[in-house]
């Protein structure tokens, strides 16, 4: 079955320092990798998304990046994190190819505050 | 461009009560459609989904969902509500454009009363 993880679960980070999250997908090959940020109380903004490596579609204007090194593998960063980057963070994964009628399917998040 | 609205912020509901969830989606075409669960401080856990066919869907944890096209709605039920049920609620829909990216509601946050 596939799994998806992320890591870390929680990050306390000061302004103006790097960013890295790490996510990875297991037991599925190819996927379709995607971003999320969900500030407190808000829905779910999607930040990247992802159709193969090295191909990476951003969909906000923002201080943040992705990478995709690996086939099930995704990297959320920046440079230097700013105040309004605090929250928290999901990646999700689904099959790749259909008509939009594949399912997300999410990790359990980053919870990322700013001091 | 597609857009999904859910008009309820908040829902409080007692255990053991029924539940329905409201989802209002913008799409000139056949949208594909989900409900997904978010539980605190966790990622988000798809309960059904809505592609074509029969309009009433069923899912897990005792859920269902039927979409009205007449309405553009997708509401999701309950018969019997849970304590367990308590969490955060989203819809999507699917947007155009390739890679399966969705579009979500701005969320229900139901709370149950014992």
């Amino acid at each position: 079955s596939q799994t998806i993880h992320q890591w870390p679960a929680t990050l306390v980070q000061p302004v103006g320092s790097p960013l890295s999250l790490e996510c990875t997908v297991e037991g599925t090959s190819n996927p379709n990798l995607y971003w999320y940020r969900q500030a407190a109380g808000r829905g779910l903004q999607l930040l990247f998304y992802s159709v193969g490596i090295g191909q990476i579609s951003s969909e906000v204007p923002q201080n943040l990046s992705a990478s995709r090194p690996q086939d099930r593998q995704f990297i959320l960063s920046s440079k230097k994190l700013l105040l309004s980057d605090s929250g928290f963070y999901l990646c999700a994964w689904s099959a790749f190819g259909g008509r939009g009628n594949q399912p997300q399917h999410f990790g359990d998040g980053t919870r990322l505050s700013i001091l | 461009a597609q857009s999904v609205t859910q008009p309820d912020i908040h829902i409080t509901v007692s255990e053991g009560a029924s539940l329905e969830l409201r989802c209002n989606y913008s799409y000139g075409a056949t949208p594909y459609l989900f409900w997904y669960v978010q539980s605190p401080g966790q990622g988000l856990q798809l309960l059904l989904k809505y592609f074509s066919g029969d309009t009433l869907v069923q899912g897990i944890k005792g859920f269902e969902a039927e979409f009205k096209r007449s309405q553009s709605s997708f509401n999701l039920r309950k018969p019997s509500v849970h304590w367990s049920d308590a969490a955060e609620y989203f819809c999507a829909v699917v947007l155009t454009g390739g890679g399966n990216k969705l579009t979500f509601g701005t969320g229900t946050q139901l709370k149950v009363e014992l």
